[in-house]
């Protein structure tokens, strides 16, 4: 079993378009994490949500939303996508006081058109 | 604000060549301090880690050595294999900052046989 599972894997779609990427942990993890990782492979935090609390909340458009609706779970929802938010997007998880520990999903390669 | 720096790459090595990858940091107080690896299509994972210093860390022959006195990190394998071809993330974490992971830039291996 994956324990930091994301879908889809893939997602191309136009500008303005709204889409969500979801994110599953299997691991009873009670922190997840959502990054951005730009074409030059640097890797910047967007969110983290502990206990389905939301607790860092980079300087992120509010054009993303992130939802947790159970610890299990972080989705990511986009609205009016922009080419510049093409990039590859990972989930990652941690337990306790270990933030420093994730685990990280395969990544969704967002391509805007 | 905390921060690492990696040497730019791609970095690209014949098989059993030696390897250095640079890393230094800037962070109030003592960081832990760690090597992430990604390989083609999957996403980050822990390769070591070293919470003080004159620590070594080592995983699949690679190690890297915690030196306060240079702020450093640098990673070392004596002799690449071509599975060894990734993008290799040092990051840093610190008690101030929540033990969120800060990442650099990420430096490409490419070993060829």
């Amino acid at each position: 079993d994956t324990a930091v599972s994301q879908t889809p894997k893939y997602l191309v779609t136009q500008m303005g378009n709204d889409k969500s990427i979801k994110c599953e942990q299997n691991l009873g993890h009670d922190t997840m994490y959502w990054y951005k990782q730009d074409s030059k492979k640097f890797l910047k935090i967007m969110f983290s949500y502990n206990n389905k609390e939301l607790i860092i909340n980079e300087t992120v458009p509010n054009r993303f939303s992130p939802k947790s609706p159970d610890k299990a779970h972080l989705n990511l929802h986009i609205n009016s996508l922009e080419l510049g938010d093409s990039a590859v997007y990972f989930c990652a998880s941690s337990q306790g006081r270990q933030r420093n520990i994730q685990y990280f999903g395969a990544g969704t390669r967002l391509s805007v058109l | 604000g905390d921060s690492v720096t990696q040497m730019e790459g791609p970095v690209t090595l014949s098989e059993e060549a030696f390897l250095t990858i640079n890393c230094t940091y800037t962070a109030t107080g003592y960081p832990s301090l760690f090597w992430y690896v990604q390989y083609p299509g999957e996403g980050l994972q822990l390769l070591l880690k070293a919470t003080k210093a004159d620590d070594k860390g080592s995983n699949k022959g690679f190690e890297a050595t915690y030196r306060k006195e240079t702020t450093s990190f640098h990673l070392e394998k004596g002799s690449v294999q071509v599975s060894d071809s990734a993008v290799y993330f040092c990051a840093l974490s610190s008690n101030n900052a929540g033990n969120m992971l800060t990442f650099g830039g990420g430096t490409r291996l490419m070993v060829k046989p």
